[in-house]
C-alpha cells in the first residue's frame, strides 16, 4: 500500500499570502492518480485538483497543482478568507482504491 | 451532476451493525458513476471504505473488508453500507461520494453527500 505524507501539518498565513502544501508518496505514482481536496469545518471534502495539476470545475485559478513521481504540491497563489481549511491529498491505486494523506491545516495567522 | 444524501441511525450499539443509505438524485444510479463510502473519525482524516458499480462490481478497503458490504437498490436509486461488529473505533462521520467514468477527474471523488454522524455507544 502506498502511504501519503503531507507537510507541513499546519500552515499559519495571512490573507493575500501564498500557500505551498506538499504531498509525498512512499513510491513513485502515476500523476494522473493524484488529487487534492479542501475541507472546511462541518463540511464534506471538495475536489480541488485532479490529475495532479488540473483544476476541478468551479475552482478558482489561484489554486494550482504540480509534481510528479513522489513529490506533489498544491499552491494557493493569494489566500482568500474562504481558503482557510484543511487540505488532503489522495492517491488512486488498485488496493485500496483511494488513500488519503493526513491533511494540512491552513489557518489564519 | 448527481446529488447525494446519506441517511441512517445516528447511534449504534457495540457489536451491532451500522447501516446507512445514500439517496441519489439528479440522475440514475445505473449511469456511469462509481458509488463510494468514506468515513472520518472525530478530529481525524479521511478513510475510504469501499466502492460499487451498478453492475455489481465491488471493491473494499482491505482493513475493513471482512465487515463491510455495499449494495445497490436500483428501484430506489440508492446505495447502502453495512458495517458489522462495530466498536467505538467506528464512530465517525460517514460520507457517500461518487466518481464518473466519463469525467476527466475519474481518479478522484467529485461528488459528495453532506455526511452523517454515527456514534457507536451503549
Amino acid at each position: 500500500e502506498i502511504v501519503l505524507t503531507q507537510s507541513p501539518g499546519t500552515l499559519s498565513l495571512s490573507p493575500g499570502e501564498r500557500a505551498t502544501l506538499s504531498c509525498r508518496t512512499s513510491q513513485s505514482v502515476n500523476s494522473n492518480h493524484l488529487a487534492w481536496y479542501q475541507q472546511k469545518p462541518g463540511q464534506a471534502p471538495r475536489l480541488v485538483i485532479y490529475g495532479a495539476s488540473s483544476g476541478a470545475p468551479g475552482i478558482p485559478d489561484r489554486f494550482s497543482g504540480s509534481g510528479s513521481g513522489t513529490d506533489f504540491t498544491l499552491t494557493i497563489s493569494r489566500l482568500e478568507p474562504e481558503d482557510f481549511a484543511v487540505y488532503y491529498c489522495q492517491h488512486y491505486d488498485s488496493s485500496p482504491l483511494f488513500t488519503f494523506g493526513p491533511g494540512t491545516k491552513v489557518h489564519i495567522k | 451532476q448527481v446529488q447525494l444524501q446519506e441517511s441512517g441511525p445516528g447511534l449504534v450499539k457495540p457489536s451491532g451493525t451500522l447501516s446507512l443509505t445514500c439517496a441519489v438524485s439528479g440522475g440514475s444510479i445505473r449511469r456511469s458513476n462509481w458509488w463510494n463510502w468514506v468515513r472520518q473519525p472525530p478530529g481525524k482524516g479521511l478513510e475510504w471504505i469501499g466502492e460499487m458499480y451498478h453492475s455489481g462490481s465491488t471493491y473494499y478497503n482491505p482493513s475493513l473488508k471482512s465487515r463491510v458490504t455495499i449494495s445497490i437498490d436500483k428501484s430506489k436509486n440508492q446505495f447502502s453500507l453495512n458495517l458489522t461488529s462495530v466498536t467505538a473505533a467506528d464512530t465517525a462521520v460517514y460520507y457517500c461520494a461518487s466518481r464518473d467514468a466519463y469525467n476527466p477527474s475519474f481518479y478522484g471523488l467529485d461528488v459528495w453527500g453532506l455526511g452523517t454522524t454515527v456514534t457507536v455507544s451503549s
